[in-house]
């Protein structure tokens, strides 16, 4: 079956400018997780989420970062005024309940 | 606050060598444990994990590891490893009373020789 999906692939942005990045979790499961990779790093967790709750947001760095799942299917993780700190790779993942995580590609996003 | 070491951020061997990979993480609770790995090109995918039971999992492509609750270690084995085991493992930590963060360590990269 289709696996979680995740776009933009890549993603440059300018400095001080507003992106969305997308996650098309696998169809049905409850749990919704965010991570943000810097290079050379594993995942930090960012936000999580059980249907269209957010549960637990405090991985979020700063209050440029907001992420929402309205219908509790596809969310939606919004980074507003980049930094070029925020240069990572951004990883969704979705599970059925709270254990085996089944990760997307990532967006890799680049500030320039 | 919680916290995962993996001990090698390099390792290099070659094919039939035996592979242990370090784990231990910071958190005295209780707590569910899990190696990822991420092949080139790939998504990270679930290796193996562990919430009770036996403390000796056994996950797909022949990989191991043991729960070791007083060392607050999860390391992960295979007694001889395969070209194709390139890539980069990850240990990851749940605790339960933790919300539902899951923390990574850093990652290992393996890369084994033909």
């Amino acid at each position: 079956g289709a696996g979680v999906s995740q776009s933009p692939r890549y993603k440059v942005a300018k400095r001080g400018q507003d992106v969305a990045l997308r996650c098309d979790p696998i169809s049905g499961h409850v749990s919704l997780f965010w991570y943000q990779q810097a290079l050379g790093q594993g995942p930090e967790f960012l936000t999580y989420f059980q249907n269209e709750a957010q549960l637990d947001k405090s991985g979020l760095p700063s209050d440029r970062f907001f992420a929402e799942r309205p219908e509790g299917s596809v969310s939606t993780l919004k980074i507003q005024r980049t930094q070029q700190e925020d240069s990572a790779v951004y990883l969704c993942a979705s599970s059925p309940r709270q254990e085996t995580q089944y990760f997307g590609p990532g967006t890799r996003l680049l500030v320039l | 606050a919680q916290s995962v070491s993996q001990h090698n951020h390099h390792v290099i061997l070659s094919e039939a060598a035996s592979l242990e990979l370090g784990c231990n993480y910071s958190y005295g609770g209780t707590v569910n444990l899990f190696w990822y790995v991420q092949y080139p090109g790939q998504h990270l995918q679930l290796l193996l994990k562990y919430f009770s039971g036996d403390p000796l999992v056994k996950g797909i492509k022949g990989f191991e590891a043991e729960f070791i609750k007083s060392k607050f270690s999860f390391n992960l084995r295979k007694p001889s490893v395969q070209w194709s085991d390139t890539a980069e493992y990850f240990c990851a930590v749940n605790a339960l009373t933790g919300g539902f963060k899951t923390i990574f360590g850093a990652g290992t990269r393996l890369f084994v020789k033909a």
